[in-house]
């Protein structure tokens, strides 16, 4: 299995409060997003990172920022959290471009009440 | 827009049956094609993979899937299923034009009945 962690697992959390989630690998992958998966919507992208310090945007990104500042960390972080914000996120690692493969965490389950 | 399409929510097979997941994709060239496999409480994880030449391609747990261009499909299969193999299945593929991201389809939830 890829070298991916997530943290925290599960998190309960209250409206208007920031959350971040944070994504370790040791794959020393180019790679990293972040999605988030609920019933009938399979998985959605966030936001994703190509390199340290480079980000932009996926389908869903509103209410939503990340950061980069080192190759194996990969920060989610909800500015002001809502109730539609409730949701498990994953992350996933990409080595390269060409093949698309990318390789997924465990997934963090985030409850906003 | 490029899509992927799982026109089964729900499937339910016995245990020893043969099973068919389909997928539907929406694009001009050949894709890359994924299908990935996420037991409850887990990450997802790559059964198989399509990039280019035996249409016909094997993976992991004794899965295949064949891509059919006429169709526009990627069809999973297993000929015989196990109870182990009740999970949610997914199909993913690149958009046109984006090489480093996936578009997901909504998902197949297996259930096996003993």
């Amino acid at each position: 299995d890829a070298g991916i962690t997530q943290s925290p697992r599960h998190k309960v959390t209250e409206t208007g409060t920031p959350v971040t989630l944070r994504c370790h690998q040791t794959e020393n992958h180019r790679y990293m997003y972040w999605y988030r998966q609920d019933p009938g919507h399979g998985l959605r992208l966030i936001h994703y990172s190509y390199g340290v310090k480079d980000t932009d945007k996926g389908e869903v990104s509103d209410g939503y920022s990340v950061s980069r500042s080192k190759t194996e960390d990969f920060l989610l972080t909800l500015e002001s959290a809502t109730s539609s914000q409730t949701s498990v996120y994953f992350c996933a690692i990409s080595e390269s471009d060409r093949d698309h493969e990318q390789y997924f965490g465990p997934g963090t389950r985030l409850t906003v009440t | 827009a490029q899509s992927v399409t799982q026109p089964d929510i729900h499937i339910t097979v016995s245990e020893g049956a043969s099973l068919e997941l389909r997928c539907n994709y929406s694009y001009g060239a050949t894709p890359y094609l994924f299908w990935y496999v996420q037991s409850p409480g887990q990450g997802l994880q790559l059964l198989l993979k399509y990039f280019s030449g035996d249409t016909l391609v094997q993976g992991i747990k004794g899965f295949e899937a064949e891509f059919k261009r006429s169709q526009s499909s990627f069809n999973l299969r297993k000929p015989s299923v196990h109870w182990s193999d009740a999970a949610e299945y997914f199909c993913a593929a690149p958009p046109s034009g984006a090489t480093n991201k996936l578009i997901f389809g909504t998902g197949t939830l297996l259930a096996v009945q003993p």
